[in-house]
């Protein structure tokens, strides 16, 4: 079935420390993928998208993403975690079809440790 | 401010009694979605609308309506709301595929059926 996984439910760094949040997705074409946060009792935010070229794309926050289409992957990254950042992470596609627009992981929450 | 607005934030109700949170955007975008959001599952989308008069059901329909009269608007009706729709509710929009389809999301309702 298609499906975009997010493995961790949950993950915990420090302040300060280097951050990976993973996200695969399983369907045959590269589709358009997309980063949103979303902070306790917030919407949605983009944090970045990768629609083609560059497989690194950078986004807001100082978040960074890198597509590897021979892993299906797109894999958040922030070098170093502020306390700001907790929130839940959400990957997304989009499968550029008529109406099905967004396709969700089942999120990542983020707790940071002081 | 380009945004999308939902009201109301959030809303307790008894099983039956019909209700609609509306959604509203600003920047003329063709595309609206409804997508609920469930602890572990993501978001899912119940209905996508992808001009005026023009709807279609998403991946979790059922027990929801919509309607797209005005190109700003895109309301969800619960004709007989029952528990399990007891969740939290995201509008969005997007231009078209050729503009980027980025889509931008509202601030959510709570709804709790009871």
């Amino acid at each position: 079935a298609q499906s975009v996984t997010q493995p961790d439910i949950h993950i915990t760094v420090s302040e300060g420390a280097s951050l990976e949040l993973r996200c695969n997705y399983s369907y045959g074409a590269t589709p358009y993928l997309f980063w949103y946060v979303q902070s306790p009792g917030q919407g949605l935010q983009l944090l970045l998208k990768y629609f083609s070229g560059d497989t690194l794309v950078q986004g807001i926050k100082g978040f960074e993403a890198e597509f590897k289409r021979s892993q299906s992957s797109f894999n958040l990254r922030k070098p170093s975690v502020h306390w700001s950042d907790a929130a839940e992470y959400f990957c997304a596609v989009d499968l550029l079809n008529a109406g099905n627009m967004l396709t969700f992981g089942g999120g990542t929450r983020l707790m940071v440790k002081p | 401010e380009a945004q999308v607005t939902q009201n109301p934030r959030y809303l307790i109700t008894v099983t039956g009694k019909k209700l609609t949170v509306t959604c509203s955007q600003n920047m003329n975008h063709e595309y609206m979605s409804w997508y609920r959001q469930d602890p572990g599952l993501g978001l899912r989308q119940i209905y996508y609308s992808m001009n005026v008069e023009v709807t279609d059901k998403g991946d979790v329909p059922e027990g929801y309506k919509v309607s797209r009269k005005e190109k700003r608007n895109f309301p969800l009706i619960l004709e007989s709301p029952s528990p399990n729709q007891t969740s939290l509710y995201f509008c969005a929009s997007s231009p078209p595929r050729d503009r980027g389809r980025e889509q931008y999301f509202g601030p959510g309702t709570r709804l709790t059926v009871t």
